[in-house]
């Protein structure tokens, strides 16, 4: 069974700075979608970025990118030019190719400091 | 706009009632998904529809555990004498093409607290 391992539960960021969240997984498939998203206190999860394991380029939304290490099954999320709106949970999830079901990692609470 | 209404947004019920969610796509979208996301975890997938049909269902799903959706269009998520262990969110989210192709889109949830 694949799974997702967030290793930081917690994680904290000055407002203007960068910070690094940390996704492993676990899947022996070759077709894959990997992904990030973000839940603010009491709101909906809603969609930061999106990789396709076929893609060697990593993916880009504007302050958001990754690092996708394929044989490393590494998937990181960096934030630039952090803001008070981006404290949230974070969840990284993968979803096999022709599969419909996402398998989510646990989770990492970002703090943003004014 | 999330895209999904879920309604109750919150829940409190008694061990061993019965309570039922429903989920409405604010537009037609042929997939729909239940998930169920418990304290300090992440979501994880209960069932799938593609329209009236459903296609595939977690072991997560007991028998206590049913979904329905009957047009095509809304779907209800309703658990049988529910238990202390079934207190979590449940989210409702949708197929998206806006992204690309296979992003889920999520609801708010329905939050069920079982006393």
């Amino acid at each position: 069974a694949q799974t997702v391992t967030q290793s930081q539960p917690e994680m904290s960021v000055q407002e203007a700075e960068t910070v690094t969240l940390s996704c492993t997984y676990d899947t022996s498939e070759s077709d894959y979608y990997l992904f990030w998203y973000k839940q603010p206190p009491s709101r909906q999860m809603i969609l930061v970025i999106r990789q396709e394991a076929y893609k060697q380029q990593n993916a880009t939304e504007n302050r958001f990118s990754v690092n996708f290490q394929k044989a490393a099954k590494s998937f990181s999320l960096k934030i630039s030019d952090s803001q008070l709106g981006d404290a949230a949970m974070y969840f990284c999830a993968y979803r096999k190719g022709g599969s419909e079901k996402l398998v989510f990692g646990k989770g990492t609470k970002l703090t943003v400091n004014p | 706009d999330t895209g999904v209404s879920q309604d109750p947004r919150h829940k409190i019920t008694k061990r061993g009632q019965n309570v039922t969610f429903r989920c409405d796509p604010i537009s037609e979208h042929n997939r729909l998904y239940w998930y169920r996301q418990t304290l300090g975890q992440g979501p994880e997938f209960l069932t799938y529809f593609q329209n009236e049909a459903q296609l595939e269902k977690s072991r997560l799903l007991s028998d206590r555990f049913s979904a329905e959706r009957p047009k095509g269009s809304f779907s209800t998520l309703e658990i049988q004498r529910t238990e202390q262990g079934d207190s979590a969110m449940y989210l409702c989210a949708y197929r998206d093409r806006g992204f690309g192709a296979n992003v889920l889109t999520f609801g708010a949830g329905s939050r069920l607290t079982v006393l």
